[in-house]
């Protein structure tokens, strides 16, 4: 079935600091990709997305690019500020198109001043 | 306009007891989802409906678990009786259809003693 893989976290880092969040996926079709952030104590919030093969999602200085080569959609920012702190999920939606999303483990990022 | 609502945000109950959770999707959204999270599995969906009408409960972890929607406005997934292992942050989200982007409530965080 459809699967998302994270790197496996806590990602450290200093404050202005180039950041990557690997994500690779598995399916069997044409997803759409997301990446979500939770802030502690909150819900998940859509962060960017992308829909087709090259499309490149930003949002935030954020930035990810669907890679369908390498089934991949890496999370990148150049400079990362402390408020930036949270746990990053990877996901796609299933290719029976039912528009369910299967998410990646997520990935925490802490981001020291 | 409003996010997706749940209530009650904390909850603390004792082994055995009935737990309700309640989640309004956002207005003009007719895809609903439950999803929990915890530390061990991450974040997994339980249950969605389309219409209002349940189109995937594979999810759901056992018979104690059951979930309703019996407008397009309200839904509730009950535990009963509800256990220690059944701690975990539920979520409540809602969109448009399939394709379109999920939005997520801010939680529902149970704790069972």
């Amino acid at each position: 079935g459809d699967s998302v893989t994270q790197m496996e976290g806590p990602v450290t880092l200093s404050e202005e600091a180039f950041l990557t969040i690997n994500c690779t996926y598995t399916a069997t079709g044409y997803p759409s990709l997301f990446w979500y952030v939770q802030y502690p104590g909150e819900g998940l919030q859509l962060l960017l997305k992308a829909t087709k093969a090259d499309d490149k999602g930003s949002n935030k200085g954020f930035e990810a690019t669907y890679r369908k080569e390498t089934t991949s959609f890496h999370l990148e920012k150049g400079s990362v500020q402390v408020s930036d702190s949270a746990v990053y999920f990877c996901a796609l939606s299933d290719s029976s198109n039912t528009g369910k999303l299967i998410f990646g483990q997520g990935t925490t990022l802490q981001v020291k001043p | 306009d409003a996010g997706v609502i749940q209530s009650p945000r904390h909850e603390v109950t004792e082994m055995g007891q009935e737990v309700t959770l309640r989640c309004k999707p956002i207005s003009g959204h007719n895809s609903l989802f439950w999803y929990r999270q915890t530390m061990m599995r991450g974040l997994e969906l339980l249950i969605y409906f389309n219409n209002n009408v349940p189109i995937d409960d594979s999810g759901m972890p056992e018979d104690r678990f059951s979930a309703k929607m019996p407008n397009a406005s309200f839904s509730t997934l009950k535990i009963q009786p509800s256990e220690p292992r059944d701690s975990a942050v539920y979520f409540c989200a809602s969109s448009r259809g399939s394709g379109n982007t999920i939005y997520f409530g801010e939680g529902s965080w149970l704790t069972v003693v």
